[in-house]
């Protein structure tokens, strides 16, 4: 399978404790993005790496929130100290650069915050 | 940032029957996609749209960048296009901005 992978696809854990969820990229792709999507909402933006720089960062990453994608292949997201309003659907995207940037998604990581 | 406005935002059709669904946006972009979202929440790409007119089966999508608007089109509904779906644009290059989305429900 060549598409974005992500994991694990479902969490629960118990307010306070600290979560890393992971997203493998299409290969080849130099633009990964995260996005947040609440139930009955459209996904918004988190973060994107072009490669392992991360270029932008959305208000809606508190200082709990942090990504990494330390050789330019997959990334990680953290979230520590986690709270209730954190429960959501973890969404990550890869395109192949920033002329064609068609966005392809994975499956998501489904967080339950206790 | 940049404002998308789906429409309807919930749609209820017979099998067989035909939709359009519109998204506007309030700046020019360089990306537009469509996607159709599953019932396990997985994003399926339909379009790669920022203008002109695709087809790909029994759907089709418009886009007319000068006008802020694209219409996804929907011909012959089967019950297995339920779900939601969703207008997304890149602004500056970048991020996504996505629509809130429209619900389809469609009947056997």
């Amino acid at each position: 399978d060549t598409g974005v992978s992500q994991n694990p696809r479902h969490k629960i854990t118990k307010r306070g404790q600290n979560v890393t969820f992971r997203c493998d990229p299409i290969s080849e792709h130099n633009r990964l993005y995260w996005y947040r999507q609440t139930l009955g909402q459209g996904p918004e933006f988190l973060t994107y790496f072009q490669n392992e720089a991360q270029l932008e960062k959305s208000r809606l990453l508190s200082d709990r929130f942090s990504a990494e994608r330390p050789k330019g292949s997959f990334s990680t997201l953290e979230i520590q100290r986690t709270e209730q309003g954190d429960s959501a659907m973890y969404l990550c995207a890869s395109s192949l650069s920033v002329s064609y940037n068609e966005q392809f998604f994975g499956p998501g990581t489904r967080l339950t915050v206790l | 940032g940049i404002q998308v406005e789906q429409s309807p935002p919930d749609l209820i059709l017979q099998e067989g029957a035909n939709s359009t669904l519109r998204c506007n946006f309030s700046d020019s972009v360089n990306n537009l996609q469509w996607f159709h979202q599953n019932p396990w929440g997985q994003l399926i790409n339909l379009f790669y749209i920022p203008s002109g007119t695709k087809q790909n089966g029994r759907l089709s999508a418009t886009t007319v960048a000068t006008e802020r608007y694209s219409l996804l089109y929907i011909s012959s509904s089967q019950t297995t296009d339920s779900g939601v779906y969703f207008c997304a644009v890149v602004y500056n290059f970048n991020k996504f901005y996505f629509g809130s989305g429209t619900k389809l429900n469609v009947k056997p």
